[in-house]
């Protein structure tokens, strides 16, 4: 049972445009999501995470959005650099439990 | 340094031998973790610790023994390794609650 899920392998996009990256997840007791990026051959590294009292949390040009109607997240990088270009993994939790995570989504960022 | 250690960072070895791998973290964390990430699967939870001498298995435990006889210290043991085992294993530890910090990784090839 895939309680956090990412739908999407891979998404290429275009320096300076807009990085969407989204993640669902099915339980309704996560109270806290988070996002985590990979490079290859390194551990993952914590980027931006939400409360679910909140519905947007900003840091520079990274901007993630909680629906919890929806049960959905999304991960907006605005623009994107080549440096972007990584693994990106959500990850859900309830309280002090364990973390969750998707199946991660790899981003390309063209020149 | 401070931070989260892993070793080897690469191994090698064969089906039916025993294998430990080594984390180390400095910052007195109480919850440690160790996650295998395959293609296709994301990060999945192999046993987590929540401190010392308490240890609980997560999502794919079977072939694979822990122990935590100090805080700092959280080693993987395959007792007998498989094929299936080859992956790339991330140890991440973290307070109560909040982000989790991963190492590096060790990468498991059994042949």
């Amino acid at each position: 049972d895939q309680q956090v899920k990412q739908n999407s392998p891979s998404l290429s996009v275009q320096e300076g445009r807009i990085s969407i990256l989204n993640c669902d997840y099915t339980n309704s007791m996560f109270d806290y999501f988070l996002w985590y990026k990979k490079y290859p051959a390194e551990g993952p590294t914590f980027l931006i995470s939400i409360s679910s009292i909140k519905d947007k949390n900003e840091d520079g040009r990274f901007t993630v959005f909680l629906n919890k109607s929806a049960k959905h997240l999304s991960l907006h990088i605005v623009p994107s650099q080549p440096g972007d270009s990584a693994v990106y993994f959500c990850a859900a939790v309830h309280g002090a439990q364990k973390l969750v995570f998707g199946q991660g989504t790899r981003l390309t960022i063209n020149p | 340094d401070a931070g989260i250690t892993q070793s080897p960072r690469y191994k090698i070895t064969e089906t039916g031998r025993q294998v430990t791998l080594m984390c180390h973290q400095t910052w007195s964390h109480s919850y440690m973790f160790w996650y295998r990430q395959d293609l296709g699967h994301g990060l999945r939870l192999i046993y987590y610790s929540a401190a010392a001498d308490i240890t609980d298995k997560g999502e794919v435990p079977d072939g694979y023994v822990v122990s935590r006889s100090k805080t700092e210290n959280f080693p993987l043991t395959l007792e007998s390794a498989t094929r299936s085992q080859t992956s790339v294993y991330f140890c991440a530890s973290r307070w109560t609650g909040g982000e989790q910090f991963f190492g590096p990784g060790t990468r498991l090839t059994v042949l």
